[in-house]
């Protein structure tokens, strides 16, 4: 079965610093990634997505992340934090063969002003 | 366009009673999607419907959860003889045939409690 590790619950940081939020996957074969960011009191929208072409994936709101299949991850991350970006954030895995999507635990990102 | 809207927003219910939650889908999506959230915790598959059958149960928990789609659009999520544990966001989403690498747009969830 395949499974999301997402490194931290919670994530810290000062406005205009990076955001690094982590992700590990394990799966037997490569698989589609996602990221999916959830503000308060709303559904999912999401952020950016690998699907086995370029292994930096550019996303919406400045995010980015990178495709590393010798680490299993897939880290998501933002030079320069806004307080909008206060939300929590999943990052999700779907096999080849699959369909529904696999969350990781989700981390909570708090921007300090 | 519009995107995926769920009904109710807000559901409380007592144990044992029997509720329904109702997704509508983006118009034309062919893949259909139910998720539970609990509190604290990334959302887990429930069942995805291709069209108007169930191609993939595996995440419903138990009998007692049941889901339909008769026309191809609209699903309703069943939950039969409601336990304190089945409180949650229930999430539905849609996407546009089921493809592995397409995007899965979410609605804003039902949350439910069971008192």
């Amino acid at each position: 079965a395949q499974s999301v590790t997402q490194l931290g619950s919670h994530v810290s940081v000062s406005e205009g610093a990076l955001v690094l939020l982590r992700c590990n996957y394990s799966s037997s074969v490569p698989p589609y990634l996602f990221w999916y960011v959830q503000y308060p009191n709303q559904g999912l929208q999401l952020l950016l997505k690998y699907t086995s072409a370029a292994t930096l994936v550019k996303g919406i709101n400045g995010f980015e992340a990178e495709f590393k299949k010798s680490e299993t991850s897939f880290h998501l991350t933002k030079p320069s934090a806004h307080m909008s970006d206060a939300a929590e954030y999943f990052c999700a895995v779907r096999k080849a063969a699959g369909n529904k999507l696999t969350f990781g635990g989700g981390t909570r990102v708090l921007v300090k002003p | 366009g519009a995107g995926v809207s769920q009904t109710p927003s807000n559901k409380v219910t007592e144990k044992g009673k029997y509720v329904e939650l109702r997704c509508d889908p983006i118009s034309g999506h062919t893949a259909l999607y139910w998720y539970r959230q609990s509190l604290g915790q990334g959302p887990e598959f429930l069942i995805y419907f291709q069209g108007t059958g169930a191609a993939d149960d595996s995440g419903l928990p138990n009998d007692r959860f049941f889901a339909v789609r008769p026309e191809g659009s609209v699903s309703t999520l069943k939950i039969q003889r409601t336990e304190r544990g089945d409180s949650a966001v229930y999430l539905c989403a849609s996407s546009l045939g089921g493809q592995v690498e397409e995007t899965q747009y979410f609605g804003p969830g039902t949350r439910l409690l069971v008192l």
